[in-house]
């Protein structure tokens, strides 16, 4: 089946660790994009990237960082100087960019205690 | 940042009554305006999408109506079901897309 795959679906890290998330695409697609999801606030670009080893910085980007050394993988890593990591994450693509269908993973969730 | 405001956040509807969700935008240069539906736990899924040379899009029960000069859309469910029940965003964007705030809907019987 094609589509994207996060995973974890539930992650849980100490405070000061970094953490990475994984997204996978087998749709072909040169787009990806991390959103961040937040009650009452919708979806917040992170990153983005349009072609391979290349991305970037989206609304919020402190915090986080990513690579895109493969079409199919864009994974993102959630720092420790990221204030206020525990969130819902959203990985998606699409075609070209997002001026077309983007479909979206399952979601992360993560928890920092 | 370019902002997408969306009304209202949240909405209880009768089944078989039409729900009505409202979007504005700034950016005059956005070209593309689509609508997600989410349910609880699940990524959002694209539902229809419009683009600013037509005033209305039709696919089933879902309509979006678009007004370019008030940069202004929204979308209407007819005949809503309690399967709809699910948090709508509608976004806007052409190289990027900007979400709004989201909107909880919920059919009661």
């Amino acid at each position: 089946d094609g589509g994207i795959t996060q995973s974890p679906k539930y992650l849980f890290r100490k405070e000061g660790q970094n953490v990475t998330l994984s997204c996978e695409q087998n749709l072909n697609h040169d787009a990806m994009y991390w959103y961040r999801q937040d009650p009452g606030q919708g979806l917040r670009l992170i990153y983005y990237s349009q072609i391979v080893n290349d991305f970037q910085k989206g609304d919020i980007a402190e915090g986080y960082s990513v690579s895109r050394e493969k079409k199919e993988s864009f994974p993102l890593t959630v720092t420790s100087a990221q204030k206020n990591p525990t969130a819902f994450y959203l990985c998606a693509s699409s075609i070209l960019h997002a001026n077309t269908e983007a479909f979206f993973g399952q979601g992360t969730r993560l928890t920092v205690v | 940042q370019q902002q997408v405001k969306q009304s209202p956040q949240s909405l209880i509807v009768q089944k078989g009554g039409i729900s009505i969700i409202n979007c504005a935008y700034e950016n005059t240069a956005f070209d593309y305006f689509p609508w997600y539906q989410q349910f609880p736990g699940k990524g959002p899924a694209l539902l229809i999408a419009i683009r600013p040379d037509v005033s209305e899009k039709k696919e089933g029960r879902f309509t979006i109506s678009f007004n370019k000069s008030a940069k202004q859309f929204s979308l209407h469910i007819m005949d809503s079901q309690p399967g709809d029940s699910a948090t709508y965003f509608c976004a806007a964007g052409g190289e990027k897309l900007t979400f709004g705030t989201g909107t909880r809907l919920t059919i009661i019987p």
